[in-house]
């Protein structure tokens, strides 16, 4: 599976939007990108994922470039809630088989009152 | 409940004393997941279960640690003789197979948190 950077940490001002980068310059084409995030003291959280076309949820957006070398993640209003660490993390769904998750650092988002 | 239950939450073990970690899986869910994760980094893959296979435990450290899934549903990770480097959180997570042209979402339990003392 392809390798991730992200920041190792970001605030963002409770209600305003908050935005996630994440570097995957070599991302194969069967490759998806997932976002889980880890509230402290609990299991990682499925956010989202999409393989080229932006997607949106109830949680967030995700912006894929068109190249597919990098990627956003979207909060559109952040809240206290919503400081944990995030995971982006790239991953094949090949035919016949569900793939491990490989996680990076991540990136500690703190979402300041 | 709907989500993978794993017990216990919380555990603390004396050096070399044997443990038994139990997930629930989510119902239905055909893959099966373990991961350990020590303070402040990521989780790391131990092994891999479909239904009752183990097809993949090249991540488990040592032979110490074993899991089993007999029936395809509930699995127990267990440490044999606990040394103090056990000390983390042990994550179930599970997935339900499907076809390829969606994602295959893995779903994670809050952990059991082991200490060895």
């Amino acid at each position: 599976d392809a390798k991730t950077t992200q920041p190792t940490s970001m605030d963002c001002a409770e209600g305003r939007a908050a935005n996630l980068p994440c570097n995957h310059s070599t991302i194969s084409g069967n490759e998806y990108v997932y976002w889980y995030r880890q509230i402290h003291s609990q299991g990682p959280q499925y956010i989202i994922h999409g393989l080229k076309n932006n997607e949106t949820n109830e949680m967030a957006s995700l912006i894929i470039t068109e190249d597919r070398k990098s990627s956003t993640l979207i909060l559109p209003h952040a809240t206290l809630r919503d400081t944990a660490v995030y995971y982006c993390i790239v991953r094949v769904n090949p035919s016949g088989s569900a793939r491990q998750l490989t996680f990076g650092s991540g990136t500690q988002l703190t979402v300041l009152p | 409940g709907a989500g993978v239950s794993q017990s216990p939450r919380y555990k603390v073990a004396k050096r070399g004393q044997d443990v038994a970690l139990r997930c629930d899986p989510i119902s239905g869910h055909v893959s099966l997941f373990w991961y350990q994760q020590a303070l402040g980094q990521g989780p790391e893959f131990l092994t891999y279960f479909q239904n009752e296979a183990q097809l993949d435990k090249s991540g488990l450290p040592s032979d110490r640690f074993f899991a089993e899934r007999p029936e395809g549903s509930v699995s127990t990770l267990k440490i044999q003789r606990t040394q103090q480097e056990d000390s983390a959180v042990y994550l179930c997570a599970s997935s339900f197979y499907r076809v390829p042209s969606s994602g295959n979402t893995i779903y994670f339990g809050e952990g059991s948190w082991l200490t060895v003392v």
